[in-house]
């Protein structure tokens, strides 16, 4: 139980839909993250938010849109994505922006893009 | 450049026998270091972490790791191993004034009765 939240748990979707990630924290962090984890590679950082301020994106093809409503709300927009995007995505939150804190992690969300 | 190795990708070990995992870094500035696991199917969970100090860190479930800066390294270990033990271990480092952490791309612990 790491007070980090993420839906759906499994999501298949082809490459022409749209679909959101939701990811929600409960430990009253100040910072929220996407990776992305594929199969035999070190997980790959996507995008950092600071109170809500998006303060970090790693090369993310636009495909990706996150979102951060509030310091509690991450979200990941996906549309037109390609075979290859298929991964677990991860959201992670840390209580403070700016240092390498512990990072609480969700579940994750297991995609499939057909 | 940075990065964190973890030489072993898989291994096998019986229950109640001791464990090392091992991790080596490369990083420019003084290191965080953090060890995760991961059971099938879900997040990622802290095991333990170093930032200064006693180099000998204890974490939860009975894990240690220790920080040999001569080295590069921070392994992790158990004197026991227990059936639910059986996951996958990431190393992760990380420093001051930088949230992204670099993970290494694990090692999968398989236990046998």
């Amino acid at each position: 139980e790491t007070g980090v939240t993420q839906t759906p748990r499994h999501l298949v979707m082809g490459m022409t839909n749209k679909k959101s990630l939701k990811c929600e924290q409960h430990l009253g962090h100040n910072a929220m993250y996407w990776y992305k984890q594929s199969a035999k590679k070190p997980l790959e950082l996507m995008f950092v938010y600071s109170l809500e301020e998006r303060v970090e994106n790693n090369s993310v093809p636009s495909r990706f849109s996150p979102e951060c409503p509030n310091s509690s709300h991450l979200f990941l927009h996906l549309h037109t994505l390609q075979p290859e995007d298929s991964a677990l995505y991860l959201c992670a939150s840390s209580p403070r922006f700016g240092s390498s804190y512990e990072q609480y992690f969700g579940p994750g969300t297991r995609l499939t893009v057909t | 450049a940075q990065s964190v190795t973890q030489p072993d990708i898989h291994i096998t070990v019986s229950e109640g026998a001791s464990l090392e995992l091992r991790c080596n870094y490369s990083y420019g500035a003084t290191p965080y270091l953090f060890w995760y696991v991961q059971s099938p199917g879900q997040g990622l969970q802290l095991l333990l972490k170093y930032f200064s100090g006693d180099t000998l860190v204890q974490g939860i479930k009975g894990f240690e790791a220790e920080f040999k800066r001569s080295q590069s390294s921070f392994n992790l270990r158990k004197p026991s191993v227990h059936w639910s033990d059986a996951a996958e271990y990431f190393c992760a480092v990380g420093g001051l004034n930088t949230d992204k952490l670099i993970f290494g791309t694990g090692t999968r612990l398989q236990v046998f009765p």
